[in-house]
């Protein structure tokens, strides 16, 4: 059972370049959230999904978009990246936001922008 | 806005002995939900225990348990008997009943275990 996959685990690029990130889940979950951590900070969100075909924003948007075309797959872009994006970058997912459902977690993408 | 605060950055504790993880929140939801996350060096985010605030009760998941002051919006973890594997990132998270999809992080606490 592999839970949440994030594809790929460790990227560098350079400023002004773009990317996606991918995230996977074979839970049948309907939320999905993208959460960036830095240090001396606890996770802060940046986007999520509600289920198939929706997004929306969360703490930290800015920068970054998000598609959610089959329920099981989360991307994060980023269009033309920063240096002030350099973090790791985590992807979530939960079966429903009703009662004390957890989020389940990937391993996390470290991305570092030169 | 609601907060999470984990005032202590570090701990160390030795092998076998008890450890208590300090979180405080702040909210004006009389409903809601804690959690205990464990982040150990391979990054993956971990469930330790979980908390619903209208349960008086304490949760306990084998080693690990929690004091769950509500008054005082207080949510400590302690870990019995530890143990090596227990060395991780452990963070401190809120999220309200309903309402919103968003939980809330403390800064996290480093644990360290001395064998």
């Amino acid at each position: 059972n592999a839970g949440v996959t994030q594809t790929p685990k460790f990227r560098v690029l350079k400023t002004g370049q773009s990317m996606t990130l991918l995230c996977a889940q074979d839970m049948n979950h309907e939320y999905m959230y993208w959460y960036r951590q830095d240090p001396g900070m606890g996770l802060r969100l940046i986007h999520y999904s509600v289920g198939e075909g929706t997004t929306a924003k969360g703490e930290v948007p800015d920068g970054y978009n998000v598609s959610r075309l089959k329920k099981q797959n989360f991307l994060l872009g980023l269009e033309s990246a920063a240096p002030s994006q350099t973090s790791v970058y985590f992807c979530a997912s939960s079966y429903s936001e009703t009662e004390d459902q957890p989020q389940h977690f990937g391993d996390g993408t470290r991305l570092s922008i030169l | 806005a609601q907060t999470v605060t984990q005032s202590q950055p570090e701990m160390s504790v030795q092998e076998a002995e008890t450890v208590t993880l300090s979180c405080t929140y702040d909210t004006s939801e009389s409903d809601y939900y804690l959690f205990w996350y464990k982040q150990p060096p391979s990054r993956q985010m971990i469930l330790v225990i979980r908390q619903e605030a209208y349960k008086q009760q304490n949760a306990t998941e084998n080693r690990f348990s929690v004091n769950f002051q509500k008054a005082a919006k207080s949510f400590s973890l302690k870990i019995s008997d530890s143990q090596l594997g227990d060395a991780a990132m452990y963070f401190c998270a809120y999220r309200p009943h309903s309402g919103t999809y968003k939980y809330i992080f403390g800064t996290g606490t480093r644990l360290k275990v001395l064998a």
